[in-house]
């Protein structure tokens, strides 16, 4: 695919268990924080959001936590199905700053 | 689907030659921004904009440049390529109403 490199972090599932993939971010001034979503050949797509006034958020399936006091965020997709499969983004921000900084990612494998 | 266009989605140039990807958005939104995606680098930004004829230099800008003579398209261009510069590319606009940014499907270069 054009997006995944070759050393990314990986994370490797049975079909139907539950991944959590982490994130350290970097900058303790970020306030707003995305995971994204990116399959091979395509462009990042987006899963789910969360401010810093919140530790958690949940949406259809995925859960994000946020850890403030030691810059950790993580994704949390229950009962994982083989489209789940891709390359997982963190990505952080000042609201405001309009720049998004980018984690390296982790590749996520769905085991049949 | 976010109304992103780029183009060309794939190409093949020589080192020194000059090179110019095009970003379309039919959302009309404010922001655009190129980012370029590496193995063990994640996505790094390049330029984004701002406006019509407003951009700012993103962490990789050396060896780039931008413009946006209208609202829809954001032109990445590489006066000169250099092999360093092999990378897939992606476009992106965000949301108007939240900090996330919708993405192209990327350009791959290759420069020989």
């Amino acid at each position: 695919g054009e997006s995944v490199g070759l050393h990314l972090p990986t994370l490797s599932v049975q079909e139907g268990d539950n991944s959590i993939i982490n994130c350290a971010y970097s900058n303790s001034a970020s306030d707003y924080f995305i995971w994204y979503k990116q399959e091979s050949g395509k462009g990042p797509q987006f899963i789910i959001d969360i401010r810093s006034n919140m530790d958690k958020r949940q949406g259809q399936r995925v859960t994000v936590l946020l850890n403030k006091t030691v810059k950790h965020l993580s994704l949390q997709i229950a009962a994982t199905q083989p489209g789940d499969s891709a390359v997982y983004f963190c990505a952080e921000t000042i609201q405001g700053a309009q720049k998004l900084v980018f984690g390296q990612g982790t590749r996520l494998t769905i085991n049949p | 689907d976010a109304g992103i266009t780029q183009s060309p989605r794939h190409k093949v140039t020589e080192t020194g030659t000059p090179v110019t990807l095009r970003c379309h958005q039919t959302e009309n939104h404010r922001y655009m921004y190129w980012y370029r995606q590496d193995p063990g680098h994640g996505l790094r930004l390049i330029h984004y904009s701002y406006g019509v004829k407003d951009t700012d230099k993103g962490e990789v800008s050396d060896g780039y440049s931008v413009s946006r003579s209208k609202t829809e398209d954001f032109l990445l261009t590489l006066e000169s390529a250099t092999s360093s510069q092999t990378s897939v590319y992606f476009c992106a606009i965000q949301g108007v109403s939240t900090g996330e940014l919708f993405f192209g499907e990327g350009s791959r270069l290759t420069v020989l």
